[in-house]
């Protein structure tokens, strides 16, 4: 069963670097989401992709934060100047992109955990 | 007042217990209900999605939508060890907008 993937795993950086993180979405997914997840809180939405262009986007997602589609397999997420406060999980997600039911899901990645020291 | 509010328990039953899990909202745009499962340290996986009020059933799993109360459950059936996860309710208002989510509710089933 296709599913979305996410390297690295795990990222330890330190204050004020940038980090890239990857994510292969779905192959026929046409909508792509990231989202994050601080240890023992919520599930955040941080934007959303269609188009090659950003659709949506949440307060968090300032401009330290960037996203890309470079070829048509990876979507990317960029933290320019990495805070103690990014340490996070974070997700991707993908979605089919036509209407009707199950189609809307969005299917999200294992993670990435981030650790800015 | 939160836009998802959902009592993070954490919840323990026995195996073969019914199991309910409870959100409410206050945001009347939310048109898409979801329940995600989540096991420690991995992603959020799809357990069921409804966009209309009432109930669905797939196996052991019956989601329901009230949306006049502005409530959604998920109910669990003769509930297994491997049941034990975080479970997250999620909800947008357009078919490819965002996911707002509860804050999850910690369950253990033992044997």
């Amino acid at each position: 069963e296709p599913e979305v993937t996410q390297t690295p795993s795990h990222q330890v950086t330190q204050m004020g670097q940038e980090v890239i993180l990857r994510c292969v979405p779905i192959s026929n997914h046409l909508y792509f989401y990231w989202y994050r997840q601080i240890l023992g809180q919520k599930v955040e939405f941080l934007v959303s992709f269609y188009n090659n262009e950003i659709s949506e986007k949440s307060e968090i997602f300032d401009d330290q934060f960037s996203v890309e589609r470079p070829d048509g397999s990876n979507f990317t997420l960029k933290i320019r100047s990495t805070k103690l406060e990014d340490s996070a999980m974070y997700f991707c997600a993908s979605s089919k992109g036509t209407s009707g039911g199950a189609q809307e899901t969005q299917y999200f990645g294992p993670g990435t955990r981030l650790l800015v020291l | 007042q939160k836009e998802v509010e959902q009592d993070p328990g954490p919840l323990s039953v026995p195996e073969g217990a019914i199991v309910s899990l409870n959100c409410t909202y206050s945001n009347s745009a939310f048109q898409y209900f979801m329940w995600y499962r989540q096991y420690s340290r991995k992603g959020p996986e799809l357990l069921m999605y409804t966009y209309s009020s009432g109930n669905k059933e797939d196996g052991r799993f019956t989601a329901q939508v009230d949306k006049s109360s502005k409530y959604i459950s998920l109910f669990i059936r003769d509930s297994q060890p491997s049941d034990s996860a975080t479970y997250l309710c999620a909800m947008k208002g357009t078919s490819y907008g965002k996911l707002t989510f509860g804050q999850g509710t910690i369950l253990t089933v033992h044997p």
